[in-house]
């Protein structure tokens, strides 16, 4: 199993560009949530969904927006970039059989200049 | 709602030392707590968990953490630092009933002197 996957790794968009961050998984887990990490600040939930078809709002969830048309997938798109979603994003996945264990991939680092 | 509070945004102990990690945490159910490592430019990867019973967890590469009730806290320990120790460490609380809603504290970078 590849676990969770995330293209690209690096990122520089211009203020006002949009992109696509992707996030694949391949061990048939239900629940997969974005995050972003920013200094002093750990992991801020941006969106998560429980399924596919479903999504829902986490704590930071202005300028982002997700879709979950399949199990595996969980796209994050940034529809106009602004200097402050320059972060670094993860994304994760687990399931309700497996007691919470998240698994992470290996992050996307993001500048908007 | 459930918060999650690291002491401490840097933590540096010598090479065989013991490490204490601080997390407080706020909930207002009894909660799954966790912590987790990031090792320089990778994902974060589970080394231990408390949901129930047992309050000693153990976890993985000597990591071992308490949750107590009485004191809202969940410190991770090791009694021997190594210099593979070395990463960034985050306790995290689960919130409401959905696994994809864990609130993350702000993490504790360990270094390890040689």
């Amino acid at each position: 199993n590849a676990g969770v996957t995330q293209t690209p790794k690096f990122q520089v968009l211009k203020t006002g560009q949009s992109m696509t961050l992707q996030c694949a998984q391949d061990m048939n887990h239900e629940y997969m949530s974005w995050y972003r990490q920013d200094p002093g600040m750990g992991l801020r939930l941006i969106h998560y969904s429980v399924g596919a078809g479903i999504t829902d709002q986490g704590e930071v969830p202005n300028g982002y927006n997700v879709s979950r048309s399949t199990t595996e997938d969980f796209p994050l798109r940034l529809l106009s970039a602004a200097p402050s979603q320059t972060s670094v994003y993860f994304c994760a996945s687990s399931s309700p059989g497996q007691t919470d264990t998240q698994y992470f991939g290996p992050g996307t680092r993001l500048t908007v200049l | 709602a459930q918060s999650v509070t690291q002491l401490g945004s840097h933590v540096s102990v010598s090479e065989g030392a013991l490490v204490l990690l601080r997390c407080n945490y706020s909930s207002s159910v009894p909660p799954y707590l966790f912590w987790y490592v990031q090792y320089p430019n990778q994902g974060l990867q589970l080394l231990l968990k408390y949901t129930t019973g047992a309050t000693l967890v153990k976890g993985i590469n000597g990591f071992e953490a308490e949750f107590k009730k009485s004191e809202t806290s969940f410190h991770l320990t090791k009694p021997s630092a190594h210099m593979s120790d070395a990463a960034e460490y985050f306790c995290a609380v689960k919130r409401g009933s959905s696994a994809s809603k864990i609130i993350f504290g702000s993490g504790t970078r360990l270094s390890i002197r040689p």
